[in-house]
C-alpha cells in the first residue's frame, strides 16, 4: 500500500498570506494520478487538482499544484477566509487507492 | 448540475447486512464511473468500491474486499452498495462520489452529502 504522508498536520496563516502544503509517498507516482481535495467543516470533500498540476471545474488559480516522484505540492495564494479547511491529497495510479491524513489550514 | 442522494445508513449490529443507495442525477451516468467513499475521524478517507460508467470494471479497498460489492443500474439512475459481514471498523459516513472519468477509478469531483452507517451490538 502506498502511503501519503501529508505535513504538517495543521498550518496557522493569515488571510492574505500563501500557504504550501506536502503530500510525501512511500511510493513513486505518476503525476497523472495525483489529486488533492479541500473539505470544510460539515461539507464532502471537494475536487481541487488533478494530475498534480491541473485545477478542477471553478477553482481559482490561486491554488495550484505541482511534484513529482514522492513528493508533491499544493500551493494556495492570497488566502481567503473560505480556504481555510482541511486539505487531503490523493493517489489512485495503485491500488489500494489512498488518500493522506489531512492538513488542517487555520486561521492565526 | 449534479446531485448525489444517498440512503440506506442504519445502526447495524456486527455480522448483518446492509445496502446503501444512491440516486444520481444532473449528469449522463452511463458517462461517468461512481465510487463510494467513507470517512471516520480516525482512519479519515478511504476509497471502498468503484464502478465504470457501464458496470463492467470494478475496485474494492482492500479492507471490505469479499464482503462489500458494489453495483449500478444506469436505467435508474443508482448506485448500490451491498455490505455484508460488516464489522465495527466498518462504522463510517459513506460518501456517493461521481468519478471523473469513465472509468472505475479516477479522482472524484462530485460528493453527495453522505449516509452514516453505524455497526454495534
Amino acid at each position: 500500500e502506498i502511503v501519503l504522508t501529508q505535513s504538517p498536520d495543521t498550518l496557522s496563516l493569515s488571510p492574505g498570506e500563501g500557504a504550501t502544503l506536502s503530500c510525501r509517498a512511500s511510493q513513486s507516482l505518476t503525476r497523472s494520478y495525483v489529486a488533492w481535495y479541500q473539505q470544510r467543516p460539515g461539507q464532502p470533500p471537494k475536487l481541487l487538482i488533478y494530475s498534480t498540476s491541473s485545477r478542477a471545474t471553478g477553482i481559482p488559480d490561486r491554488f495550484s499544484g505541482s511534484g513529482s516522484g514522492t513528493d508533491f505540492t499544493l500551493t494556495i495564494n492570497r488566502l481567503e477566509p473560505e480556504d481555510f479547511a482541511v486539505y487531503y491529497c490523493q493517489q489512485f495510479g495503485r491500488s489500494p487507492i489512498t488518500f493522506g491524513q489531512g492538513t488542517r489550514l487555520d486561521i492565526k | 448540475e449534479v446531485q448525489l442522494l444517498e440512503s440506506g445508513g442504519n445502526l447495524v449490529q456486527p455480522g448483518g447486512s446492509l445496502r446503501l443507495s444512491c440516486a444520481a442525477s444532473g449528469f449522463r451516468v452511463s458517462d461517468y464511473g461512481l465510487t463510494w467513499v467513507r470517512q471516520t475521524p480516525g482512519k479519515g478517507l478511504e476509497c471502498v468500491a468503484g464502478i465504470s460508467g457501464d458496470g463492467g470494471n470494478t475496485y474494492y479497498g482492500d479492507s471490505v474486499k469479499g464482503r462489500f460489492t458494489i453495483s449500478r443500474d444506469n436505467s435508474k439512475n443508482t448506485l448500490y452498495l451491498q455490505m455484508n459481514s460488516l464489522r465495527a471498523g466498518d462504522t463510517a459516513l459513506y460518501y456517493c462520489a461521481k468519478n471523473q472519468r469513465f472509468l472505475e477509478w479516477s479522482p472524484v469531483d462530485s460528493w453527495g452529502q453522505g449516509t452514516l452507517v453505524t455497526v454495534s451490538s
